[in-house]
C-alpha cells in the first residue's frame, strides 16, 4: 500500500516563530503537493513538486515556502507563523501524470497546526 | 481557480441509497475523484473516473459523469452506519493537481 506520512499530527506555535512540516512517501513518486483544509473551503493547493528541488506556487502561496531535496520528502515552510495560518495541512504524493496513467493520489493523515 | 460546488449536507438512511452530486466548470480536467474524510483523518481515496468514461462501479460505489453538464455523482448502495463522513468531490488538471469542492457532509441514520 501506499503510505505518505507527515510527521506531526498536532502542533501548537507561537506566532511568529518557524514552522516545518514534514511529508514522506514511500512509493518513488514524483509528485508531491501541500493542501490546506479549513471548514466551508474544502482542501486549497499551497504548493506542489513534480521532481527533485522543482516547486509550483499553487492557489494559496503566500506565506509558506517549500522544499524537496529529496524525491520521498517534502517539507512545508512556514517562515513566521501567524494565527490564520491555523488548520489542517494535508501532504498528497501521486506518480508523474503521462496520459490515461499516474492518476493516483494518495493523501497523509494531516497535520493540525494551531497558532497561538 | 476552477469552480467545483457540491451540496453541504446529506441525511440518509440506514439501507438506502445516498447519492451526493458535484459541478464542476473545468472542461480540460482529465480525472475527476471521490475522497472520504472521517473526524480527525486525512483523505481516503474512493474512486475516480476518467473525463473519457460516463460510469464507473466499484463494489457498492457508483460514479456517473455527464461531461456536457459537467456533472458528477457518487451514489453508495445499502448505506451504512459507518459510511458517515465528508465526501470531497475533486478534479484534476494535467499535472495531477487538484481543485476541491467544500464537501458533503453525510449522516446515516438508523
Amino acid at each position: 500500500d501506499v503510505k505518505v506520512t507527515q510527521s506531526s499530527r498536532y502542533l501548537v506555535k507561537r506566532t511568529g516563530e518557524k514552522v516545518f512540516l514534514e511529508c514522506v512517501q514511500d512509493m518513488d513518486h514524483e509528485n508531491m503537493f501541500w493542501y490546506r483544509q479549513d471548514p466551508g473551503l474544502g482542501l486549497r493547493l499551497i504548493y506542489f513538486s513534480y521532481d527533485v528541488k522543482m516547486k509550483e506556487k499553487g492557489d494559496i502561496p503566500e506565506g509558506y515556502s517549500v522544499s524537496r531535496e529529496k524525491k520521498e520528502r517534502f517539507s512545508l515552510i512556514l517562515e513566521s507563523a501567524s494565527t490564520n495560518q491555523t488548520s489542517m495541512y494535508l501532504c498528497a504524493s501521486s506518480p508523474l501524470w503521462r496520459g490515461t496513467s499516474g492518476n493516483t493520489i494518495y493523501f497523509g493523515e494531516g497535520s493540525w497546526l494551531t497558532v497561538v | 481557480g476552477e469552480d467545483v460546488e457540491q451540496s453541504l449536507f446529506l441525511s440518509v438512511r440506514e439501507g438506502d441509497s445516498s447519492v451526493i452530486n458535484c459541478t464542476y466548470t473545468d472542461s480540460s480536467s482529465t480525472y475527476l475523484y471521490w475522497y472520504k474524510q472521517e473526524p480527525g483523518a486525512g483523505l481516503q481515496l474512493l474512486t475516480y473516473i476518467f473525463s473519457n468514461m460516463d460510469m464507473k462501479q466499484d463494489q457498492r460505489l457508483t460514479v456517473l459523469l455527464n461531461k456536457k453538464d459537467k456533472h458528477l455523482s457518487l451514489r453508495i448502495a445499502d448505506t451504512q452506519t459507518g459510511d458517515s463522513a465528508i465526501y470531497f468531490c475533486a478534479e484534476a488538471d494535467s499535472w495531477g493537481k487538484l481543485q476541491f469542492g467544500a464537501g458533503t457532509q453525510v449522516v446515516v441514520t438508523p
